[in-house]
């Protein structure tokens, strides 16, 4: 069974542009979350969705957004890009609707912002 | 809120020795923890989970852990630790009424032959 997948597996941005990233869960898996890592901040949570709604959503602005498809393949997008946003975005899925599931995890995203 | 402590950013075990990761964590209601490990340049990868049960977990690679619901504490451990365990482990809570999982920092594993 193929693992997570997420393209670009790098990307470089200039400020002020926006950028989205893609992820495509390991099959059967109906929950996908987003994670941002960073040596200063570790991982942070962006938000899951699970059936293409959104269950919960972490303390990012509001520049951050996600969406998640009916093939369960999810994208999350920055917009007006700043030097801070740069790291290793992660994503993650995990099979079940319940909460005591582990997750999966992709190789990442990592964004450069120049 | 829930939050998770790894008071160690590193921590440094000779080959063979039994090595200690150590977590606390902070949950209302029963958590759901977990400990992933990630080696360089690739995403984490699942070790083991306490849902219920037995204190004692065990998991991949020979790891096992210990939760302890007075000290609210979760460590990593392995009897005899091998020089390919270096790596950053992260240890996780999610409670279990929420759909947000809350990572430690990590603490860095250098194991020396």
């Amino acid at each position: 069974k193929a693992g997570v997948t997420q393209t670009p597996r790098y990307l470089i941005k200039t400020r002020g542009q926006q950028v989205t990233l893609s992820c495509s869960p390991i099959s059967g898996h109906r929950s996908v979350s987003w994670y941002q890592q960073t040596p200063g901040q570790g991982l942070q949570f962006l938000f899951e969705y699970f059936s293409e709604t959104q269950r919960n959503k972490g303390n990012f602005p509001g520049r951050f957004s996600g969406r998640q498809f009916s093939n369960s393949r999810s994208e999350m997008n920055v917009s007006t890009l700043e030097l801070g946003d740069s790291a290793l975005y992660l994503c993650a899925s995990s099979w079940q609707k319940s909460t005591d599931n582990e997750q999966f995890f992709g190789p990442g995203t990592r964004l450069t912002v120049l | 809120a829930q939050s998770v402590a790894q008071p160690e950013d590193q921590v440094n075990v000779a080959e063979g020795n039994p090595l200690t990761v150590k977590c606390t964590y902070s949950v209302s209601g029963n958590p759901y923890l977990f400990w992933y490990v990630q080696y360089p340049n690739r995403g984490l990868q699942f070790l083991l989970k306490y849902i219920t049960g037995d204190n004692l977990v065990k998991g991949s690679y020979g790891f096992e852990a210990e939760f302890n619901k007075s000290q609210t504490s979760f460590h990593l451990k392995k009897p005899s630790a091998l020089v390919s365990d270096s790596a950053l482990y992260f240890c996780a809570v999610r409670d279990t009424g929420g759909f947000k999982t809350i990572f430690g920092a990590g603490t860095r594993l250098f194991v020396k032959a």
